[in-house]
Formats: C-alpha cells, structure tokens, sequence
C-alpha cells in the first residue's frame, strides 16, 4: 500500500529552468492537492484538482502549472524556475466527496525539497 | 476573510509537563477542524472534529472543539522527547479545501 509518493525528493536546478515534481497517490482520491512550506508562511497552497482534467488556483499559483489526465497523477511544473521557488513541496489527497466530514482529511506525500540556484 | 490562528507559536516545556495548544477560527461554512502534528517531514493527521464539546483522545492526546467560540484546543500529558514538533491545525470548508493555520513549534526539553 503506497499510499501518496512524490519525487523526486530532492532537487537541486539552476534559475529559468523548468522543473517537473511528480505526485501519484493510490487511493483513488477525488481531490489532489500542491503546496509549498516555507519558514514564516506556513502552508500555502499553489493548485488544487477535484478530479481528473479538473483544477484550479490556489493562494500562490503564479509560476507553475499543473495537470491532473488520471485520477492518480497530479504533476506540478515550474516553467522557469526562479530563486523565489526555492521551497519544501508537499503533494496532499483526500476523498473529497460523499459529503462525509470525513472525506475533508488530506493525506501528505514525504515531499520535495526544491533548490533554485 | 476566513482565518485560522495558533498560539502560541512557540512553546518550550520540560519532559513530564502538560501543555495546551490553542486554535482560533474564523470560517464560512465550517465543515470541521483538524489536528496534524509535523516532525521532519510531512504533517500526519492527528484528529477530526466536527461537533462541540466531544472530546477525541488518542494516547497522551486529546482535543475539543466549541464552535460557539470558534477554537480547539490539543492537550498533551506527560509530554516526552517524541513529542516535539510543529502542531498545525486546519478548518475544512465547503470547497474542500483546508485553511491553515501558522502552526505551534513545541519542544520538549529532557
């Protein structure tokens, strides 16, 4: 049971380079979720999806994009990375439908520590 | 704007002592509150809450919720070195998404 597995999980590239973290979870969760940890802003979220072909914005979207073309998949892309992306990434799921409270837990993936030289 | 505030942000005790984390909120369409404790790594879920005044226990952990004043608490008892660690709590609302707080660093000193 693999559960939510990101990687790479760690990642050293040059500024204007682009970078792809990949995200794949098993649970056949509805809702796929990226954030970014960084010290004095706690978790932010950069993209979320509700489902396949679906997503949408978060608080800090500006500089990446996403895709979600199956359930269990949720790449994120830096399109030119730059210093200020430098940060810990954290890929999270949760059930997210049935209405059941218990659907709104997310699930986090270890992480990716992004270095942008 | 919905919000959720901890405090404090940093607590340092003894091993042995009982410490209470604080969370505050301010959401539209609540669905519930969530614990998550993070060491090195990534948050792992501690507890749910949905409904005032039932407390969830889990070991040396346990939390209430009182959505008539909008916070939760998490107490720890007879804290130990294990115990260290960023404590977060999060506010699920209608859209599923969760809105988090900064967090608490506690550490536990031998």
């Amino acid at each position: 049971d693999a559960g939510i597995t990101q990687s790479p999980r760690y990642k050293i590239t040059e500024t204007g380079r682009q970078v792809t973290l990949m995200c794949h979870q098993t649970w056949s969760h509805s809702y796929m979720f990226w954030y970014r940890q960084d010290l004095g802003h706690g978790l932010r979220l950069i993209y979320y999806s509700a489902a396949a072909d679906i997503t949408d914005k978060g608080e800090v979207p500006d500089g990446y994009v996403v895709s979600r073309s199956k359930t269990e998949n949720f790449p994120l892309t830096l399109e030119s990375a730059t210093r200020s992306q430098t940060s810990v990434y954290f890929c999270a799921s949760s059930e997210g439908t049935g209405g059941a409270r218990e659907a709104d837990t997310q699930y986090f993936g270890p992480g990716t520590r992004l270095t942008v030289l | 704007e919905d919000k959720v505030v901890q405090s404090p942000l940093s607590l340092v005790v003894h091993e042995g002592d009982t410490v209470t984390l604080n969370c505050s909120y301010e959401v539209t369409n609540f669905r519930s509150l969530l614990w998550y404790k993070q060491e090195k790594k990534a948050p792992t879920f501690l507890f749910m809450l949905t409904s005032s005044g039932i407390e969830k226990k889990s070991g040396r952990l346990s939390s209430i919720l009182d959505k008539k004043e909008l916070f939760s608490i998490l107490n720890i008892t007879a804290t130990q070195t294990g115990d260290s660690a960023i404590y977060l709590c999060a506010v699920a609302s209608n859209n599923y998404q969760l809105i988090w707080g900064a967090g608490t660093k506690l550490i536990i000193k031998p």
